[in-house]
């Protein structure tokens, strides 16, 4: 069974660090490219950033790039988010999410397992 | 950036209704289109890829079609567990993925 389990979200002051953790169980963990989306309160879902199955590539959303950081560590089956000079708007739930390619295409991919999330608040 | 686009934004609806929510595209996505159905306080879960394939396990009342710019979601006999909100998703412009902003359905 495919786990993914969220974890290092709290409360932050704005300009603070935090890092979020998911470790990953249930499927070859090296072989899928992994998300982070999140979710403000009460408002739909945004992508923040996306990392191949090597750790190789990494990709993100206009609005954190410069201030976050996605990296993995395939031997911990773990995916992780640095977030640094955090503002309020930074506030939401995070979820980590597993990419299915389901065809060998660039386009050809879905969120088909997702954590449970965790949030961050980002207040003074 | 895509722009997605889903309307209505709410609906209400009882159960044994056939529902339709439509999502839309600023540019051609092809088949490039992902749903999603979201509870409150619960992670979205995957109900239907590349526009028209059903993802294992969800039950066969959902069904989605379209290509292009124009889509659909369709439940064709809504049932209680089916009041939540619903989210399109493009990844045609892969990594930089967007989704469309819900449809809350509830119930009437």
């Amino acid at each position: 069974e495919v786990q993914l389990l969220e974890s290092g979200g709290g409360l932050v002051q704005p300009g603070g660090s935090l890092r979020l953790s998911c470790a990953a169980s249930g499927f070859t963990f090296s072989s899928y490219a992994m998300s982070w989306v999140r979710q403000a309160p009460g408002k739909g879902l945004e992508w923040v950033s996306a990392i191949s199955g090597s750790g190789g590539s990494t990709y993100y959303a206009d609005s954190v790039k410069g201030r976050f950081t996605i990296s993995r560590d395939n031997s911990k089956n773990t995916l992780y988010l640095q977030m640094n000079s955090l503002r309020a708007e930074d506030t939401a739930v995070y979820y980590c999410a597993k990419v299915l390619n389901y065809y060998d295409s660039s386009g050809s991919n879905c969120f088909d397992y997702w954590g449970q999330g965790t949030l961050v608040t980002v207040s003074s | 950036d895509i722009q997605m686009t889903q309307s209505p934004s709410s609906l209400s609806a009882s159960v044994g209704d056939r529902v339709t929510i439509t999502c839309r595209a600023s540019q051609s996505i092809s088949s490039y289109l992902n749903w999603y159905q979201q509870k409150p306080g619960k992670a979205p879960k995957l109900l239907i890829y590349a526009a028209s394939s059903l993802q294992s396990g969800v039950p066969s009342r959902f069904s989605g079609s379209g290509s292009g710019t124009d889509f659909t979601l369709t439940i064709s006999s809504l049932q209680p567990e089916d009041f939540a909100t619903y989210y399109c998703q493009q990844s045609y412009s892969t990594p930089r993925i967007t989704f469309g902003p819900g449809t809350k359905v509830d119930i009437k």
